[in-house]
């Protein structure tokens, strides 16, 4: 079954560090996503992007966030200068159509010390 | 604001029984209803959709939809341990809007 892989799994950063996150989609997918779960809490959503471009954001992702879709197959997040509140669990999501559902990546940890 | 509730549990349910989980949505022009399951530590995993109003079987999972009470709620017959785990239900307002969460419900099987 075609699958969402992310990387990596557990990413420890310090405050102020770049880092960037990577997905690679399913393949014939047309509609990325970004969310992210502090623990204990709610999956929210961070940005959503279709046709090479972001199609929304939400108040979360602010200047310090981008996506890029460099290469047809990756899609990454990159956060410019991380904070102790950035540390969270990051999902990946595509989807042919949001209608259906979305399928999620296993997830990075990024802790932020 | 679109807003997506659910009671947090945690819910026990003796294994063999049935679990019922409930939702509730503010938008009342959402077209897309999921639920979503998860275990501690992993990513969000689809187990149910529905998109009219009444009831959808998949399995031992039954979805339900009730547009105008803007309610939605899993039900699952035959729990098992297994089945222990986080239930997210997740709504989109049209085919090409995000999916937002509720929080939540946890479910315990008791063995």
């Amino acid at each position: 079954e075609p699958e969402v892989t992310q990387t990596p799994s557990h990413q420890v950063t310090q405050m102020g560090q770049e880092v960037i996150l990577r997905c690679v989609p399913i393949s014939n997918h047309l509609y990325f996503y970004w969310y992210r779960q502090i623990l204990g809490q709610k999956v929210e959503f961070l940005v959503s992007f279709y046709n090479n471009e972001i199609s929304e954001k939400s108040e979360i992702f602010d200047d310090q966030f981008s996506v890029e879709r460099p290469d047809g197959s990756n899609f990454t997040l990159k956060i410019r200068s991380t904070k102790l509140e950035d540390s969270a669990m990051y999902f990946c999501a595509s989807t042919g159509t949001a209608l259906y559902g979305y399928t999620f990546g296993s997830g990075t940890r990024l802790t932020v010390v | 604001q679109k807003e997506v509730e659910q009671n947090s549990g945690p819910l026990s349910v003796p294994e063999g029984a049935i679990a019922s989980l409930n939702c509730t949505y503010s938008d009342r022009g959402s077209q897309s209803f999921f639920w979503y399951r998860q275990y501690s530590g992993k990513s969000p995993e689809l187990i149910m959709s529905i998109y009219s109003n009444g009831d959808k079987e998949d399995g031992r999972f039954t979805a339900q939809l009730n547009k105008a009470s803007q309610y939605v709620s899993l039900l699952i017959r035959d729990s098992q341990p297994s089945d222990s785990a986080t239930y997210l239900c997740a709504v989109n307002l049209n085919r090409d809007d995000k999916i937002i969460f509720g929080k939540g419900t946890r479910l315990h099987i008791l063995p």
